[in-house]
């Protein structure tokens, strides 16, 4: 059972706009930086997100990150059916070196 | 370009050891820690452990603890992951990840940047 909630699926139609939220508690998502991976079917996870809302180079401005309190966002824009995959938030708690993945939601794009 | 190649797909009987491995290219592999992750069929990541490959510091997660070893091998910028006995239970996805700490600006930030393409291990009898 992870400490980090996020819905277990979310969907949308083709160039609409998705959230998919991540919550936590005081002591991990209240205090640490959320990072967010992308994994489309039988790939490896990519990071998407860092530092709660930075994105790497590469990763389209349709991604967007956003963190308040204990919870945060991941918002997608402009839906592709490419963007169909299971998407996970993760902390890393430098209190005890270790990291805490939720336990990702499908994006299905209708 | 950042890589982490992994080692090929297993399969192994119950009771029976395996070491899978992780060869990062593309940077100074002592410089960033590593990170182990399983993803059981059709469910979700599971942090297994992290290590240090500059010291072979290693920090496992309490769910993995005395299950499984992670070492690393600076010299030749690969890092390790094994089992002594495997369960049926460990059959799953492993994947190995650069973990990227930034302190830099009054803070620490963490991500995982590039992961390993992974290592399909099957125990069956």
């Amino acid at each position: 059972q992870s400490v980090l909630t996020q819905p277990p699926s979310v969907s949308a139609a083709p160039g609409q706009k998705v959230t998919i939220s991540c919550s936590g508690s005081g002591s991990n998502l209240g205090t640490d930086y959320v990072s967010w991976y992308q994994q489309l079917p039988g790939t490896a996870p990519k990071l998407l997100i860092y530092e709660n809302n930075k994105r790497p180079s590469g990763i389209p401005d349709r991604f967007s990150g956003s963190k308040s309190g204990t919870s945060a966002t991941l918002v997608i824009t402009g839906l592709q059916t490419g963007d169909e995959a299971d998407y996970y938030c993760a902390i890393w708690n430098s209190s005890l070196d270790t990291w805490m993945f939720a336990g990702g939601t499908k994006l299905a794009v209708l | 370009e950042v890589q982490l190649v992994q080692s090929g797909a297993e399969v192994k009987k119950p009771g029976e050891s395996l070491r899978i491995s992780c060869k990062g290219s593309g940077y100074r592999f002592a410089s960033y820690w590593i990170t182990w992750v399983r993803q059981m069929p059709g469910k979700g990541l599971e942090w297994i452990a992290l290590i240090d490959p500059s010291d072979s510091y290693v920090n496992y997660s309490p769910s993995f603890q005395g299950h499984v070893t992670v070492s690393a091998d600076k010299s030749i910028s690969t890092a390790y992951l094994q089992w002594s006995s495997l369960k049926a239970s460990d059959t799953a996805m492993y994947y190995c990840a650069r973990h990227v700490r930034d302190c830099g600006r009054g803070s620490c930030y963490d991500w995982l940047d590039s992961w390993g393409q992974g290592t399909l291990v099957t125990v069956s009898s």
